[in-house]
C-alpha cells in the first residue's frame, strides 16, 4: 500500500488543466519536500518538478507544482496528446528508515 | 550527453540471485547518490535504495533490507544492486537514477536522470 495516496485516474480534453493531488501526512510530505514525475510505459521516468514547485530545465511552464501541509499537488494546463502517462509524485519518509516514498500514482488520459 | 544504463536484469528462481548494474556516463559521478526504483507489473513504481557518493552510507526500502545490497565503485562509474533471495513480488522493471545536486543544499533536486530500465522476472 503506497504511503502517499494519489487519484488511480484523471482525465481532460486537449487544451484544458488538470490537477492531480498527493496526500501524505506529517512524517512524510508535512515535513519534506515533494517531487514529481511522469513515467510512460518502457521510458524512463522524468523529473516533472523538483521541490515541491520548481521545474529542471527543459518542462514547459504548464506544469506546476504547490505543496501545503501534508498535501501537494501537480497542475498541467494546456494539456496535449503527449502528456497522456503515470504521474507520481515522491518525497522522503525519515519515521524509522530513511527512504524515499513514492504516491501509488495517477493515470492521466487526455481524451 | 548524461545517461545511466542498466543491466544484469533476467529470469531467476524463487530463492536465486541476480547482479544488476547501473554504469554512468557524461557526469561527474562523485558528485551524486545513485538511487534504485522499480515498476512492479500492476503497480506504481517503487523505491529500493540508495548510496552515498563515496559508498559508506546505504539505505534500503522494508520490502528488500536484508536481501537486497547495494554498493559502487567509483573507479568504474557503476552502481551495482545485488538481489538475494529473491522473491515473486520482486519481479518488475528495475531503474537506476541520480540524485540531483547543485549549490544550494537545502533544494531538493530530486531524481534528475534515469536510466531505460532492466527487467527482472522472479517465476
Amino acid at each position: 500500500q503506497p504511503v502517499l495516496t494519489q487519484p488511480l485516474s484523471v482525465s481532460g480534453t486537449p487544451g484544458q488543466r488538470v490537477t492531480i493531488s498527493c496526500s501524505g501526512s506529517s512524517s512524510d510530505i508535512g515535513g519534506n519536500n515533494v517531487n514529481w514525475y511522469q513515467h510512460l510505459p518502457g521510458a524512463a521516468p522524468k523529473l516533472l518538478i523538483y521541490h515541491n514547485y520548481h521545474r529542471p530545465s527543459g518542462i514547459p511552464d504548464r506544469f506546476s507544482g504547490s505543496k501545503s501541509g501534508t498535501s501537494a499537488s501537480l497542475a498541467i494546463s494546456g494539456l496535449q496528446p503527449e502528456d497522456e502517462a503515470d504521474y507520481y509524485c515522491a518525497t522522503w519518509d525519515g519515521s524509522l528508515h530513511i527512504q524515499v516514498v513514492f504516491g501509488g500514482g495517477t493515470k492521466l488520459t487526455v481524451l | 550527453d548524461v545517461r545511466l544504463v542498466e543491466s544484469g536484469g533476467g529470469l531467476v528462481r524463487p530463492g536465486g540471485s541476480l547482479r544488476l548494474s547501473c554504469a554512468a556516463s557524461g557526469f561527474t559521478f562523485i558528485n551524486h547518490w545513485i538511487h534504485w526504483v522499480r515498476r512492479v507489473p500492476g503497480k506504481g513504481l517503487e523505491w529500493v535504495s540508495r548510496v552515498n557518493s563515496n559508498g559508506f552510507t546505504t539505505e534500503y526500502a522494508d520490502s528488500v533490507r536484508g536481501r537486497f545490497t547495494i554498493s559502487r565503485d567509483n573507479a568504474k562509474n557503476t552502481v551495482y544492486l545485488q538481489l538475494n533471495s529473491l522473491r515473486a513480488e520482486d519481479t518488475g522493471v528495475y531503474y537506476c537514477g541520480r540524485y540531483g545536486s547543485g549549490d544550494n543544499s537545502a533544494i531538493d533536486y530530486g531524481m534528475d536522470v534515469w536510466g531505460q530500465g532492466t527487467t527482472v522476472t522472479v517465476s
